[in-house]
């Protein structure tokens, strides 16, 4: 049972570029999230997902788009890169409920 | 406006020994709180949780005071181990369905 799986690890982007952040989970959990997490910073919330065709906005939206088209993958993409989105990203799913969320190891980006 | 704020941004403890992690929150709608641990290069990992209704829950050797009068809470890990060295953050719910809002997080080292 892998849980929840991020990929890249690790992603170096050029100001202006663009990717996506792969997220995809095991579990059959319809809640999905995305949150990043800046150096002393908490974890803020980017955008979440209730069930597949479902998706909204969280605290740091802008800059960010994603899409649920499966229960089971909710890819993050950055059309545009910039600087102050250098961040570790993590994916979080849960069948329903705040207790059960499972994060996956995170994704860290930096913007140069 | 940071809704859930950690002011310890670390916290030393000798083995064995009780750690006190503390926490503020200033929302009067949350109703659910947190506590998850995160080691690096990991996501961050379910520790205990307590509802509103309650001033106190225990799980083995972490425990979980809730204030409600202050907006406060506190976890408490007694014994102290090895292991327990992470960054715990505290996070809140305004409904057991709603978004998580997380602290900034605290560093506790646990030292020999």
């Amino acid at each position: 049972n892998a849980g929840v799986t991020q990929t890249p690890k690790f992603r170096i982007l050029k100001i202006g570029q663009s990717m996506t952040l792969q997220c995809t989970q095991d579990m059959n959990h319809n809640y999905m999230y995305w949150y990043r997490q800046d150096p002393g910073m908490g974890l803020k919330l980017i955008y979440y997902s209730v069930g597949a065709g479902i998706t909204d906005k969280g605290e740091v939206p802008n800059g960010y788009n994603v899409s649920r088209s499966t229960t089971e993958d909710f890819p993050l993409r950055l059309e545009l890169a910039a600087p102050s989105q250098t961040s570790v990203y993590f994916c979080a799913s849960s069948r329903g409920g705040i207790v059960g969320y499972t994060f996956g190891s995170g994704t860290r980006l930096t913007v140069v | 406006d940071q809704q859930v704020k950690q002011n310890s941004p670390s916290l030393s403890v000798q083995e064995g020994r009780i750690s006190i992690l503390n926490c503020d929150y200033t929302n009067s709608m949350f109703d659910y709180f947190l506590w998850y641990k995160k080691y690096p290069a990991e996501g961050p990992t379910f520790l205990i949780s307590i509802s509103s209704i309650k001033d106190k829950n225990e799980d083995g050797r972490f425990t979980v005071f809730l204030n409600k009068s202050a907006k406060h809470l506190s976890l408490h890990i007694v014994p102290s181990q090895p292991g327990d060295s992470a960054v715990y953050f505290c996070a809140a719910s305004a409904g057991r369905d709603d978004k998580i809002i997380f602290g900034k997080g605290t560093r506790l080292h646990i030292l020999p």
